[in-house]
């Protein structure tokens, strides 16, 4: 089977830099995505990376590296409304399965 | 307009009766999920179907089925309501580009209370 382990909870103040981990045991794993729930609201797509190295979107980062069964999902000039629970999820047995990790809450302070 | 809509967005119920909740999409995406949501924000998959195949979870009771009409249409249906049924129930889909992993789009989720 597969699973992914997060922190349950980060907090940072506005402004600042803060990194989410995300380390996963599978087989036949294609790649790491990472998924943004504000209270209340649905699950939205963030970023993928397929491949090991750094995956850049706006204020966002996502990183992998497959040798270490490892990532991360970097927020940058944090925001009041990036306070929300961060997902990574991944594949298992080539796409037959698909998790999420329990999820890590962000609050972010003023 | 709205990709993923599921109806209804709030279901209470009494415990041992049958409910459907539905789901559509409309991005022309072959694959439809359902998840189920819990209180501690656990969010695990229940079934995965595309016009070929149903993958389902192992852990998920058969009193829960997935029901597809059409490609942009998949509905869930659960007979004899449990407490522990009471949980948030997404409906997603994906295009099925295969060989890769595939970006999901949520619906906005239907809270199911049963009493």
């Amino acid at each position: 089977g597969q699973s992914l382990e997060q922190p349950s909870e980060v907090t940072a103040v506005e402004g600042a830099i803060v990194q989410i981990n995300c380390t996963y045991q599978t087989s036949g794993f294609y790649g790491l995505s990472w998924y943004q729930q504000h209270d209340g609201g649905a699950p939205t797509f963030l970023s993928y990376n397929a491949l090991d190295g750094l995956e850049e979107t706006g204020r966002f980062s996502s990183f992998l590296s497959r040798s270490d069964s490892y990532g991360y999902l970097l927020l940058q000039e944090l925001q009041m409304k990036d306070s929300a629970s961060y997902f990574c999820a991944g594949d298992d047995n080539y796409g037959q399965n698909f998790v999420f990790g329990p999820g890590t809450r962000l609050s972010v302070l003023p | 307009d709205t990709a993923v809509s599921q109806t209804p967005k709030y279901l209470v119920t009494q415990m041992g009766n049958d409910k459907s909740i539905k789901c559509e999409q409309n991005l022309g995406h072959d694959t439809m999920y359902w998840y189920k949501q819990d209180s501690k924000k656990f969010l695990k998959i229940m079934f995965s179907y595309n016009n070929k195949e149903l993958i389902i979870n192992e852990t998920v009771p058969n009193r829960f089925s997935p029901k597809s009409p059409d490609k942009a249409h998949l509905n869930l249906h659960i007979n004899s309501l449990e407490l522990g049924d009471s949980a948030v129930y997404f409906c997603a889909s994906s295009q099925d580009q295969g060989g890769q992993q595939e970006t999901q789009y949520f619906g906005p989720g239907t809270r199911l209370l049963v009493l």
